[in-house]
């Protein structure tokens, strides 16, 4: 199984709402990332978990909010979204963190649109 | 600072070849990546350089020049499904990525 699951696919959020992004993987990756990517954009890179503990924070508003219930499972929890917000999340996940080949599996992405 | 520039957008014709170049700045360097991403999908991993040199897989090949800081992705015999946007990015001496912009190609027939 080489693969990063991420739900759900698409949503649609008003600016009151909570939502949480759900990330899936099954290789036995100690570290997890989320992204941020607007269209014809790079990926801007949100959070990484190294073995279930947040060790990057890149200065995100803590509307959005990461959880790492294991080490297979990586979460963020939506609230009070802006329309700005929208974006595709994307998940990924690697080996390890801090090895020099840290070769990135990506999921699919959630498309979110903030209303 | 740290950068990586990559051109914008590229047009080549359908089982021809094609080079994309990527130059880059980063504090350290821990290795260059090359991605793929289709549009509305997520990027998947295509070629990582640490050392000078050409490495080839399959259609295509990836070079480094850690003197020039100086990459290209190299595809041939080029398919209409090899449309999508290509994405350099290097890792710096934390090893954290630095993206590019990506460069999209559109292939015609």
């Amino acid at each position: 199984d080489t693969e990063v699951t991420q739900t759900p696919k698409h949503l649609v959020m008003g600016m009151t709402n909570k939502k949480s992004l759900k990330c899936e993987q099954h290789m036995g990756h100690r570290a997890m990332y989320w992204y941020k990517q607007k269209a014809k954009k790079p990926p801007e890179l949100m959070f990484v978990y190294s073995y279930e503990k947040l060790s990057i924070n890149e200065s995100v508003p803590s509307r959005f909010s990461p959880e790492c219930p294991n080490s297979s499972l990586l979460n963020l929890h939506l609230h009070a979204l802006q329309p700005e917000d929208s974006a595709l999340y994307l998940c990924a996940s690697s080996q390890d963190k801090g090895t020099g080949y840290e070769k990135l599996f990506f999921g699919s992405g959630t498309q979110l649109s903030v209303l | 600072g740290q950068n990586i520039d990559q051109p914008t957008e590229m047009t080549a014709t359908e089982g021809a070849i094609v080079q994309i170049n990527c130059t880059y700045q980063t504090s350290g360097f821990n290795g260059l990546f090359w991605y793929q991403q289709h549009a509305g999908e997520a990027p998947t991993f295509l070629s990582y350089n640490v050392l000078d040199g050409l490495e080839e897989k399959g259609r295509f090949s990836s070079f480094l020049s850690r003197s020039k800081g100086y990459s290209y992705l190299l595809l041939k015999e080029l398919q209409m499904k090899d449309s999508a946007s290509y994405l350099c990015a290097g890792m710096d001496s934390n090893y954290q990525l630095i993206w590019g912009a990506g460069t999209k190609l559109i292939i015609k027939p």
